[in-house]
Order: C-alpha cells, then sequence, then structure tokens
C-alpha cells in the first residue's frame, strides 16, 4: 500500500496566486517526520519545509506552508504568491521514527506557474 | 552552506561495464542515502549508511552495492551495467538526530547502452 499519496501529477497557477498541492500518509508510528521537497527541471532536490508529528503549530517558511491536519493525515503544502520560479515538481516525503533516517517519497506533483 | 556533491552529472558506459558513482558530502552527517528516480516511480531507495563501513539495503538493492569507508563519502556500485539500470542518481546525507532532513546532491543521469 502507498504510504505517501499525491494525488495531482500536475497543476496550474496564475502567478501571484495561492496554490495547495495535496499530500497524505499512511503511518501507525505515532511519531514520524513529513517533509516537502521541490526538484526543478535541473534535478536537484531541495529541502522546503518539516513537520513533526507532535508539532501542533503548521510549519511555515518563507512563501510554504504545511497544513497538517493530523486526523486526516494530511500534509498539504501551501505556496503563497506564486512565481515563475515555483514552477518544478514537488515531493512529499514521511520518516517513521522506527525506521530510522529512511524517507518514504510520494509520485510528486508538476507545477506550472503561468505568467 | 551545506554541500553534497556528485562525481558526474552525466554518465555514459556499455552493458557489462563496472560503473562507480561517488558522493560526497561536507555536512558532517552520519546517515547517506542512494536513491534512483525515473518517471512515473518516484525516488527509491538502492542503499544507505548510517555509519562508516555500515550499509543497509534499500528497497532495490539488486544489481547494486555500495561501500562506506570515510564518513564523507559513500559510493554506489554498478558491478555489471544493464540497460535497465539507466536512470537518474541521488545521493543524500542526513543527521542522526532532529529532524533528519536529507540533503541531496545534484544528481547523476546514467545512460547504459
Amino acid at each position: 500500500a502507498q504510504k505517501i499519496t499525491q494525488t495531482q501529477p500536475g497543476m496550474f497557477v496564475q502567478e501571484k496566486e495561492a496554490v495547495t498541492l495535496d499530500c497524505t500518509y499512511d503511518t501507525s508510528d505515532q511519531s514520524y517526520g513529513l517533509f516537502w521537497y521541490k526538484q526543478p527541471s535541473s534535478g536537484e532536490m531541495i529541502f522546503l519545509i518539516y513537520q513533526g508529528s507532535y508539532d501542533e503549530q503548521n510549519a511555515t517558511e518563507g512563501r510554504y506552508s504545511l497544513n497538517f491536519q493530523k486526523a486526516r493525515k494530511s500534509a498539504n503544502l501551501v505556496i503563497s504568491a506564486s512565481q515563475l520560479g515555483d514552477s518544478a515538481m514537488y515531493f512529499c516525503a514521511m520518516r517513521e521514527d522506527n525506521q530510522g533516517g529512511k524517507l518514504i517519497f510520494g509520485q510528486g506533483t508538476e507545477l506550472s506557474v503561468k505568467p | 552552506d551545506v554541500k553534497v556533491t556528485q562525481s558526474s552529472r552525466y554518465l555514459v558506459k556499455r552493458t557489462g561495464e563496472k560503473v562507480f558513482l561517488e558522493c560526497v558530502q561536507d555536512m558532517d552527517h552520519e546517515n547517506m542515502f542512494w536513491y534512483r528516480q525515473d518517471p512515473g516511480l518516484g525516488l527509491r531507495l538502492i542503499y544507505f549508511s548510517y555509519d562508516v563501513k555500515m550499509k543497509e539495503k534499500g528497497d532495490i538493492p539488486e544489481g547494486y552495492s555500495v561501500s562506506r569507508e570515510k564518513k564523507e563519502r559513500f559510493s554506489l556500485i554498478l558491478e555489471s551495467a544493464s540497460t535497465n539500470q539507466t536512470s537518474m542518481y541521488l545521493c543524500a546525507s542526513s543527521r542522526a538526530g532532529g529532524r533528519r532532513e536529507q540533503y541531496f546532491g545534484p544528481g547523476t543521469r546514467l545512460t547504459v547502452t
């Protein structure tokens, strides 16, 4: 069974608008971490934001925020005020603490920002 | 600034050749990882290492081996390259504790002909 599900293979957003990228996860662990990565066309994976399972507040990093709904097992990424440089693949990932430092990645969402 | 480097951005090898992919990190990270990325399949973990001379199999270790003789260096070895190993290979490193976010290298696009 998929542990990380990203249901949107591709998304379009107008420049300067906000966009939400969906991620749901499946784990029976109580202690885990959730991550979002950005992969531009150059290929390098860039770490964006982290949410721990015990964190009560939603994580924010600049224009990125993580909408964490623990009961629904969702960890959506919200990008505010989209820029052309935000066009990239975005991956959601999970670390289960009983599995050490390994990450499980979703299939990714390709975001295209229109001028 | 954190840095993970990989020995080549692009590599073309022939079927049956032995291939070495090198990864070096300068962050004194304990953990290191090798992934391959294929369209529609996302990132899949090949091998990882939590310490020098230690290695653990990931989800798709068949056809690969690894070596970690020094903390900063993690090598992926294709003993006898095959065309189905044509892929993008990504190396990453992380701390052993805390958030353990992984930092990635630029990737090596390997083509086996």
